[in-house]
């Protein structure tokens, strides 16, 4: 019930295209859901996040849709950019006593071409 | 801007020994993490500390691991008898209070255990 489970494993996508991840979770207690980037040999940067009480949250070219009825919520990179190029982690997290503890997804490998 | 910064970033230790692994979280964060990410899998939490004492901790973080804040600014985590298993890379991560504050990762140390 913990889990977050994240698709596809790996996107390849051509510059100016629209990359597109996905993740559902179990665990309704569950209540800020962020994305991390992350470069080879970093560690994950915060990308953008978003709580249940709204359904869309977009900074630039990222964006989140969050369904809350599905538990599911996806991150869109619009005009992907060969910088873009990363892995790429949905987490959830919840309050009480594990306030910030994170549960991350598999990752998704985002391969972004010229 | 502040950053977590972790020590050393690349560790080799014979297996049965005991590691340290520092952590400097940003100064005003009040809960620290430990996450840590084997080769090509997802990040997974191991313990998160706030107020002195652990939080929280994971099926992972056995008797062989132990955290401690020994002066107010480290953060360490300490493997006593490391296996091969615990090969990995292992993140540092802080926030201050409040739900919507951002967990910061730092850069990482690659544990490797021959």
């Amino acid at each position: 019930q913990q889990q977050v489970k994240q698709s596809p494993q790996s996107l390849i996508v051509q510059k100016g295209g629209i990359s597109i991840i996905n993740c559902a979770y179990e665990n309704t207690a569950f209540d800020y859901f962020p994305w991390y980037q992350q470069f080879p040999g970093k560690g994950p940067a915060l990308l953008i996040a978003i709580r249940p009480d709204v359904s869309e949250k977009k900074e630039g070219r990222f964006t989140i849709s969050f369904n809350k009825s599905a538990k599911q919520f996806s991150l869109h990179i619009m005009d992907s950019q060969p910088g873009d190029s990363a892995t790429y982690f949905c987490a959830a997290s919840s309050g009480g006593t594990s306030y910030g503890k994170l549960t991350f997804g598999q990752g998704t490998i985002l391969t972004v071409h010229p | 801007e502040p950053e977590v910064t972790q020590t050393p970033s690349h560790q080799v230790t014979q297996m049965g020994q005991e590691v340290i692994l520092r952590c400097v979280p940003i100064s005003n964060h009040l809960y620290f993490y430990w996450y840590r990410q084997i080769l090509g899998q997802k990040v997974e939490f191991l313990v998160s500390f706030y107020n002195n004492e652990i939080s929280e901790k994971s099926e992972i973080f056995d008797d062989q691991f132990s955290v401690e804040r020994p002066d107010g600014s480290n953060f360490t985590l300490k493997i006593r008898s490391t296996k091969l298993e615990d090969s990995a890379m292992y993140f540092c991560a802080s926030k201050e209070n409040g739900p919507r504050a951002e967990a910061f990762f730092g850069q990482g140390t690659r544990l490797t255990v021959v």
